[in-house]
């Protein structure tokens, strides 16, 4: 059975302080990795997607890549804004587009 | 903003009731997703449709249909509504089956 963990739940960071969070996961056959970004009470929002070992991808203080068995989505000088819950999601290469998604690192960024 | 458009952000209904979400996809977008998310089993695929006809189906009840019609839009109907169904509900669209782009939302609650 496909899997995604994510870790850790919860994160707290000072500003500028610099971290990374992880995304496990387990399935047979992988056509992408996605990350998003979900405020309080909004919808999820794109990130990244990463199709194959090796692949990175960056966007401002965001970066984000991909191994054969994890993900891991850095974010570097983080600020107030960068505050949010961090949800990745993988979709199958026989699955239609369906995304089954982790339960999230909450992120939280103090002045 | 994502261009998909979700209607209404709030429900409030009885248990033993029947309701109906809408969305309206981005424009050009051909396949539309829905998702539940609550806050004990995170976000979790429903249902995706392509051009009018269904592709998958994910732990979707069968107290629960969709459709999408010619103008692309989509409803998601819920009846016999239990205590369990209050939840935030998205709606995302995608052009191919890359990267979903997700609507605010509609926020059901079961009283």
């Amino acid at each position: 059975e496909d899997q995604v963990t994510q870790s850790p739940e919860a994160l707290r960071l000072q500003e500028g302080e610099s971290s990374s969070l992880n995304c496990s996961y387990t399935v047979s056959g992988l056509r992408g990795l996605f990350w998003y970004r979900q405020d309080p009470g909004k919808g999820p929002e794109f990130l990244f997607t990463l199709y194959s070992a090796g692949e990175e991808k960056e966007k401002e203080r965001l970066k984000a890549t991909l191994t054969k068995k994890e993900s891991f989505l850095h974010i570097t000088a983080p600020k107030p804004e960068d505050s949010a819950t961090y949800l990745c999601a993988l979709s199958r290469t026989d699955s239609w587009g369906k995304l089954q998604f982790g339960a999230g690192t909450q992120v939280v960024v103090t002045p | 903003d994502s261009g998909v458009t979700q209607t209404p952000k709030h429900l409030i209904t009885a248990t033993g009731q029947r309701v109906t979400l809408r969305c309206s996809p981005r424009s050009g977008d051909l396949s539309v997703y829905w998702y539940q998310q609550s806050l004990d089993q995170g976000l979790q695929f429903l249902i995706h449709y392509y051009n009018g006809e269904e592709r998958a189906k994910g732990n979707i009840l069968e107290r629960f249909s969709a459709q999408q019609f010619p103008d692309l839009h989509s409803e998601l109907n819920l009846s016999s509504l239990e205590l369990g169904d209050s939840a935030l509900y998205f709606c995302a669209s995608s052009v191919d089956l890359s990267e979903q782009f997700f609507g605010p939302g509609t926020r059901l609650t079961v009283l």
